[in-house]
């Protein structure tokens, strides 16, 4: 069984710093991916960034990046000069080998002050 | 545009009354599935679909059925709500196969039973 632990309930950063979203995985599939969303108040599930299990560079996506350590199966997002507009709930979540699952994790929620 | 429809958005109904939440993508993707997300829980997955007839369940499908008898709509039937599941609900989709990127999320489904 696949799980997901996010053990940051919430987090506070200020305006133009990088913060540091932790994640870290279990699963006994070689192929996996892995995603982080965000959940603003409004409630939409909006995609971030994704890895997969064989990528050997960390993904970017603008002001994303994924710290993907496979053999600490850990995949932390990183926002970098963070903006109030990412104050929001993220989550991770993990795809298993057979694309029929998405777990997700507890979520963490960002606080980004002026 | 691509996209994922739920509806409604906002529902309240009363314990034992039959309610059908519908979903549909016009993107043509196999791959189809329900979740809920409850507070300090996370998403959840309730029932996915791998293709047109083949449904299978997830970690929480108790009380819920699925149909897919199109490509396209995957909806969700309570038959007899009850307040535990009151609850945000997000269809999701994606094409077989294509992990990057390819899980589209509806906006939601605010759930309440009383």
């Amino acid at each position: 069984a696949q799980k997901i632990t996010q053990t940051q309930p919430g987090m506070f950063v200020q305006e133009k710093e990088a913060v540091t979203l932790d994640c870290t995985y279990d699963t006994s599939d070689p192929s996996y991916g892995l995603f982080w969303y965000k959940q603003p108040s409004s409630g939409e599930m909006i995609f971030l960034i994704y890895q997969g299990s064989y990528d050997q560079q960390n993904a970017t996506e603008g002001r994303y990046s994924l710290n993907f350590q496979k053999a600490r199966k850990s995949a932390n997002l990183v926002i970098s000069a963070s903006q109030l507009g990412d104050s929001a709930m993220y989550f991770c979540a993990m795809r298993d080998s057979g694309y029929s699952t998405l777990t997700f994790g507890k979520g963490t929620m960002l606080l980004v002050s002026p | 545009e691509a996209q994922v429809t739920q509806n409604p958005r906002y529902l309240i109904t009363v314990t034992g009354k039959k309610l059908t939440v519908t979903c549909s993508q016009n993107m043509n993707h196999e791959y189809m599935s329900w979740y809920r997300q409850d507070p300090g829980l996370g998403l959840r997955q309730i029932y996915y679909s791998m293709n047109v007839e083949v449904t299978d369940k997830g970690d929480v499908p108790e009380g819920y059925k699925v149909s897919r008898k199109e490509k396209r709509n995957f909806p969700l039937i309570l038959e007899s709500p009850s307040p535990n599941q009151t609850s945000l609900y997000f269809c999701a989709s994606s094409l077989s196969g294509q992990g990057v990127r390819g899980y589209t999320f509806g906006s939601g489904t605010r759930l309440t039973v009383v």
